[in-house]
């Protein structure tokens, strides 16, 4: 594998479950993100992490619950979505925190809460 | 704070005509900018990053950009569209705080017409 992998590529869920959305960085980078892309709104920061510590939370709800074990893993633990949560969610890494670092992406998951 | 302004969420070209798609940005800080493509169903790839070196950026597929900062712009250009360019653009300013945290642009999708 290489590069960025997000599983599963497609989830359904009800607004009970819980899920989990996982992402594997492959390029040795240090820094890690969730964004958020739904229809006609910009890209949305939710997290970052650096070298495992969450740095950045930007007010997501807390029906959404990150994980980074290590630099190369990351989670998102769901549970109680909202159907308005129907999104494409996007996993990314990045070298360091640095502002000139760019960052790379996974295919995503596209979530549909039901 | 940061913002991106793209002007035109649709964008449509013939094959082999030039391509232009228009980013305006904001930034309390000199802006690290770059620009990002996705293609359906897949994560967003960088195209091209602008952080203070020459104004004139070259990225992959023969696309290029040129910062300008009297009129706060960043606009890709190609001379040539390929049917292969069909995709949505985004462009990007880094945030100023310490840190690595991307403002998109509500983006542009690009059509080519053969």
């Amino acid at each position: 594998e290489t590069g960025v992998t997000q599983t599963p590529r497609h989830l359904v869920m009800g607004m009970t479950n819980k899920k989990s959305l996982k992402c594997e960085q492959h390029l040795g980078h240090n820094a890690m993100y969730w964004y958020k892309q739904s229809a006609k709104k910009p890209l949305e920061l939710m997290f970052v992490y650096n070298f495992k510590e969450q740095t950045e939370n930007n007010s997501v709800p807390s029906r959404f619950s990150p994980e980074c074990p290590n630099s190369s893993h990351l989670f998102l633990h769901l549970h109680t979505l909202q159907p308005e949560d129907s999104a494409l969610y996007l996993c990314a890494s990045s070298q360091r925190l640095r502002r000139s670092d760019e960052q790379y992406f996974g295919p995503g998951t596209r979530l549909t809460v039901t | 704070a940061q913002s991106v302004t793209q002007l035109g969420s649709h964008v449509s070209v013939s094959e082999g005509a030039l391509v232009l798609l228009r980013c305006n940005y904001s930034s309390s800080v000199p802006p690290y900018l770059f620009w990002y493509v996705q293609y359906p169903n897949q994560g967003l790839q960088l195209l091209l990053k602008y952080t203070s070196a020459a104004t004139l950026v070259k990225g992959i597929n023969g696309f290029e950009a040129e910062f300008k900062k009297s009129e706060t712009s960043f606009h890709l250009t190609k001379p040539s569209a390929h049917m292969s360019d069909a995709a949505e653009y985004f462009c990007a300013v880094s945030g100023a705080s310490a840190g690595n945290m991307l403002t998109f642009g509500g983006g542009t999708r690009l059509m080519v017409k053969p």
